[in-house]
């Protein structure tokens, strides 16, 4: 069924270590994005795209990176520049077929942890 | 309501009774709004959403009403049920925006009492 998969489902790090997170979708979306929740807060943006080969900056991109290569797949790397990693990390899609005006759909998520 | 630092606003309701969920968005030039439900080690929900040219929209058993002139948007859950518990966060798209990045509230905590 179609969806959004995001793997794995916990992560830890260590000290100066870089971790990607996968984000893997099947409903033929154009535009991906990527969030980080923190306890208790809302989500903020990390990183988007609205086109294969093409991303964009959210509000928080420091010390992250993203590629995308092909349409379904929009994986996010938590560099070592990343001093305070922990948290949750969410992917969405959205699709901009016809009315700009759609909702994003999300991923069950992937929880980061330092060791 | 929206949160504050790590505690967020919780409602308290009885099952089957409704519940009205506030939130306030910031920008007047938002023209689409939605909301989501999120429940434990999971990823949000689409629930309802509504475009800045109505002031209501139903769904089955959900309610969205939209206040433009004080910026206030309510989901009010009909007849609530104990699989309604869960944190659920409004969202706002401003208009003039290319990239339809969309702005979340903190979130209230929603919890259903049997």
């Amino acid at each position: 069924d179609g969806g959004i998969t995001q793997s794995p489902k916990y992560l830890f790090r260590k000290e100066g270590q870089n971790v990607t997170l996968s984000c893997e979708q099947n409903l033929n979306h154009d535009a991906m994005y990527w969030y980080r929740q923190d306890p208790g807060q809302g989500l903020r943006l990390i990183y988007y795209s609205q086109i294969v080969n093409d991303f964009q900056k959210g509000d928080i991109a420091e010390g992250y990176s993203v590629s995308r290569e092909k349409k379904e797949s929009f994986p996010l790397t938590v560099t070592s520049a990343q001093k305070n990693p922990t948290a949750f990390y969410l992917c969405a899609s959205r699709s901009q077929v016809g009315d700009f005006n759609q909702p994003q759909h999300f991923g069950d998520g992937t929880r980061l942890s330092i060791l | 309501g929206e949160s504050v630092g790590l505690h967020l606003p919780t409602l308290s309701v009885q099952e089957g009774d409704n519940s009205i969920i506030n939130c306030a968005y910031s920008n007047s030039a938002s023209d689409y709004f939605i909301w989501y439900k999120q429940e434990s080690g999971k990823g949000p929900q689409f629930i309802i959403d509504i475009r800045s040219n109505m002031d209501k929209r139903q769904g089955q058993r959900v309610t969205v009403l939209l206040n433009k002139t004080v910026k206030h948007l309510s989901l009010q859950i009909a007849a609530t049920q104990p699989g309604d518990s869960a944190v659920y966060f409004c969202a706002e798209k401003p208009g003039n925006n290319a990239g339809n990045m969309l702005t979340f509230g903190g979130g209230t905590r929603l919890m259903v009492k049997p």
